[in-house]
Order: structure tokens, then sequence, then C-alpha cells
């Protein structure tokens, strides 16, 4: 079946450093990949992301890249900041359909 | 910014009532959804909307689930009879269109709607 999961629930990292959230996809027929930021109390907001015909795109301090080969996926956050402590998930569609489905998500704390 | 937004924000039902939950996408978006998340865990996509007709749904999406368009600017999640096991956050989101290579865009999400079922 399909599913998209995430290596890490937790991670916590000094401000200013970077952080890197995995995430593993199992479904070979996704071709459209999404981080999304989740705060609390909030909705789902959108950070960057990457169809499978590329392996690496860059946002404002965001990096996504895609191993299509393991199908592994991540997301690189430079210099994170106190604003960054959120939940992230993964997730995965195809350009033909609709569903979009999540991973598990992975909590970043950001230690001041 | 526009915003979807959901009202209520927290709605309490007993087991077997029915419940609408309401959404107002954005306002130019043609591609309509609704997730629910529970407590502590993933986001789950329900349905999709699109034209007027649902374009696709999870096996969550069972005969108890309904959704509406009613006019230009609502898009509605019925629930028929709710059961405990429906609490949960339940999330709006909409899109604009497909990138020019058909590739889906960001979908904006509302606030949500947290629904408890007693």
């Amino acid at each position: 079946g399909e599913s998209v999961g995430l290596h890490l629930p937790t991670l916590s990292v000094q401000e200013g450093d970077n952080s890197i959230i995995n995430c593993a996809y199992s479904n070979s027929a996704s071709d459209y990949f999404i981080w999304y930021k989740q705060e609390s109390g909030k909705g789902p907001q959108f950070i960057i992301d990457i169809r499978s015909n590329m392996d690496k795109r860059q946002g404002q301090r965001v990096t996504v890249l895609l191993n299509k080969t393991v199908k592994h996926l991540s997301l690189q956050i430079a210099a994170t900041q106190p604003g960054d402590s959120a939940v992230y998930f993964c997730a995965e569609s195809h350009t033909g359909g609709f569903k979009t489905i999540f991973g598990a998500g992975t909590r970043l704390f950001v230690k001041a | 910014e526009p915003e979807v937004t959901q009202t209520p924000s927290h709605q309490v039902t007993q087991m077997g009532q029915e419940v609408i939950l309401r959404c107002v996408p954005i306002s130019n978006h043609l591609y309509f959804y609704w997730y629910r998340q529970i407590l502590g865990q993933k986001v789950e996509f329900l349905v999709s909307f699109y034209n007027n007709e649902i374009s696709e749904k999870s096996e969550i999406f069972d005969d108890q689930f309904s959704v509406e368009r009613p006019d230009g600017s609502n898009f509605t999640l019925k629930i028929r009879s709710t059961k405990l096991e429906d609490s949960a956050m339940y999330f709006c989101a909409s899109l604009p269109s497909p990138r020019p290579t058909g590739v889906k865009g960001e979908q904006y999400f509302g606030p949500g709607t947290r629904l408890t079922v007693t």
C-alpha cells in the first residue's frame, strides 16, 4: 500500500544550526512531493515542493532533496530560528490525481 | 493576504448527531479539499472537489460523509451520524489551479475545526 513516513519523530537543534528532516515514501507512482509546516493550533502551511524530475530545489533558507532510487525526501533548513519550531510533514501526490498522502510528522525544537 | 476560513472553530456534538463543518475557500480557487487530523497523528486526506463534483476520495470518506458547494463561496463537509472516532481536527484546503505543467501547486489550509463527539 502507499505510505509516507518519517525517520525521526522529534528533532532538537540549536538556534543558528542547520536542520535536516527526513522522510521515506513507498508509492513509486508518486511524482510530486511537498513539505508542510504546522504550528500549534494552525493548519499546515506549504513550505516547498519538488517534482520527481528534479533532485533538488531551493527556497528561502530551505532546500528539498529527492532521492528516487531509495524513495527518500529531506528538508534542510539553514540557520534554524526559534520561529521554525513546529511539526513538519512531508506529503506525496501524483500529477494525475488529487489525493495527497501525508507522512507522520517530525516535531522540530529550536533551542535558543 | 487571502485566507481560507472555517467555522466553527470548535464543535461539540453527541454521537449519532449530524454536523456540518463550513469552509470559505479563497475566492479564485478551483480545487477544494477536506482533511482530518486525529490528535497527535498525521493529516489524512478525505476528499477533493472540483467542478462541482468529487474528484477523489479516501476510504475514510464513506456514506456518512458528504460535501457540497452550495453557492459560490462556501464549501461544506457533512457527517450524517457522528461516531466517537470522528473526533478530530478537520481542515479545509483550496488550490487555485494546477501549474501549467499539470503539477499541483500549493494548497492553502484553513485553521481547522475541532470536532468533539461525546
